[in-house]
């Protein structure tokens, strides 16, 4: 499978846990994305990184959240001192270009 | 509490038929436009872009209409199936501006035997 991987596909955490996600974008797409997605709605833009740079991050994203791609190919998502508003789906997405942005499975995270 | 959000608008077809699907953006300044499809559990699935200096483009079975005056875009689909049943979502971009995609609410895609 040559698609966007993601890992964990399903996380339950206590409130006040770290979590981390992976993603793994389509090989040579050097432009890769975070959404969040809660039920019912469209995906919502966290961050954007071009290659190992991370060029745009929404007001979305909290001092809590952090995302890195060091190497400018995988990224991790961390969330520390999680909070049940956290609750949600959390999709990668890769680009080779400006356009089609292809979008992974999702890890949902369920914050109890 | 109830969720307003699950309440998606909803579009119900007789298997065969063609279904269109509707979507206002928001930013007159967008100029690329994407249709996602999504079934349960799964990620958004690519279906057809288009650009803002075309009108119209058509893929495998759709057809996406963009009409810049309104801020309008609309997604046909031919002689549906019963695999095409999943919740259908709208995005618009600005090229040249900061690199996100903003989602429309979605509609949900139902296809009667």
């Amino acid at each position: 499978d040559t698609g966007v991987s993601q890992d964990p596909r399903h996380k339950i955490t206590k409130r006040g846990q770290n979590v981390t996600f992976r993603c793994d974008p389509i090989s040579e797409h050097n432009r890769l994305y975070w959404y969040r997605q809660t039920l019912g709605q469209g995906p919502e833009f966290l961050t954007y990184f071009q290659n190992e740079a991370q060029l745009e991050k929404s007001r979305l994203l909290s001092d809590r959240f952090s995302a890195e791609r060091p190497k400018g190919s995988f990224s991790t998502l961390e969330i520390q001192r999680t909070e049940q508003g956290d609750s949600a789906m959390y999709l990668c997405a890769s680009s080779l270009t400006l356009y089609e942005q292809y979008f992974g499975p999702g890890t949902r995270l369920t914050v109890t | 509490g109830e969720s307003v959000g699950l309440h998606l608008p909803t579009l119900s077809v007789q298997e065969g038929d063609n279904s269109i699907i509707n979507c206002a953006y928001s930013n007159s300044a967008s100029d690329y436009f994407i249709w996602y499809k999504q079934e349960s559990g799964k990620g958004p699935q690519f279906i057809i872009d288009i650009r803002s200096n075309m009108d119209k483009r058509q893929g495998q079975r759709v057809t996406v209409l963009l009409n810049k005056t309104v801020k309008h875009l609309s997604l046909q689909i031919a002689a549906t199936q019963p695999g095409d049943s999943a919740v259908y979502f709208c995005a618009e971009n600005l090229i040249q501006g900061a690199q996100k995609l903003v989602f429309g609410q979605g509609t949900r895609l139902t296809i009667n035997p």
